[in-house]
């Protein structure tokens, strides 16, 4: 069965440092691959998403993620973070029949932004 | 850029009641969806729709949930008899063929 962790449920990271949250996936094929952001009051944004072809993915927003598959992970980076980071960050893999639409997601990671 | 807007945005209703929470998708997306985040929890996929029928329900989606897209451009989740456990935040998604999905800000539903 398909499932998503992402091992972080919580990260505190001071603006301008950077950012790298962990996702690992567990699939029996090549996975579609999403990263989706949720500031408080809105809705699932999407940031990025890997399918197929180049395994480093870049987003919107400065985030990139590579695409593993010897680790079964597809993390998430940012080089320097800004305060408007601060969200909450969901992984997800796209189902068999549904690869697109059909979504399993990993708990979420809160991040933190300080001064 | 076109969004997946969804009213109300906060829905409080009594046990036993039926509540409709409605979506307008992006205009040109064929491919439907609702999922909901319980407070704490995971975001869980609730049922896909695609040419006018559902393509696929998840075991959440039992009798007290119906869907509908009852003209062109609405989408809807008809709860029947709510539930305390019903109490979520309640995602409408769209997409496009062989594209990402497009969610909207969401619906919280408070069950008393």
């Amino acid at each position: 069965a398909q499932s998503v962790t992402q091992p972080d449920i919580h990260i505190t990271v001071s603006e301008g440092a950077s950012l790298e949250l962990r996702c690992n996936y567990s699939y029996g094929a090549t996975p579609y691959l999403f990263w989706y952001v949720q500031s408080p009051g809105q809705g699932l944004q999407l940031l990025l998403k890997y399918f197929s072809g180049d395994t480093l993915v870049q987003g919107i927003k400065g985030f990139e993620a590579e695409f593993k598959r010897s680790q079964s992970s597809f993390n998430l980076r940012k080089p320097s973070v800004h305060w408007s980071d601060a969200a909450e960050y969901f992984c997800a893999v796209g189902g068999t029949t549904d690869s697109w639409g059909k979504l399993q997601f990993g708990a979420g990671t809160q991040v933190v932004v300080t001064p | 850029e076109p969004e997946v807007t969804q009213t109300p945005s906060h829905q409080v209703t009594q046990m036993g009641q039926e509540v409709i929470l409605r979506c307008v998708p992006i205009s040109n997306h064929l491919y439907f969806y609702w999922y909901r985040q319980i407070l704490g929890q995971k975001v869980e996929f609730l049922v896909s729709f695609y040419n006018n029928e559902i393509s696929e329900k998840s075991e959440i989606f039992d009798d007290q949930f119906s869907v509908e897209r009852p003209d062109g451009s609405n989408f809807t989740l008809k709860i029947r008899s709510t539930k305390l456990e019903d109490s979520a935040m309640y995602f409408c998604a769209s997409r496009g063929a062989r594209s990402p999905l497009h969610f909207g800000n969401g619906t919280r539903l408070t069950v008393t």
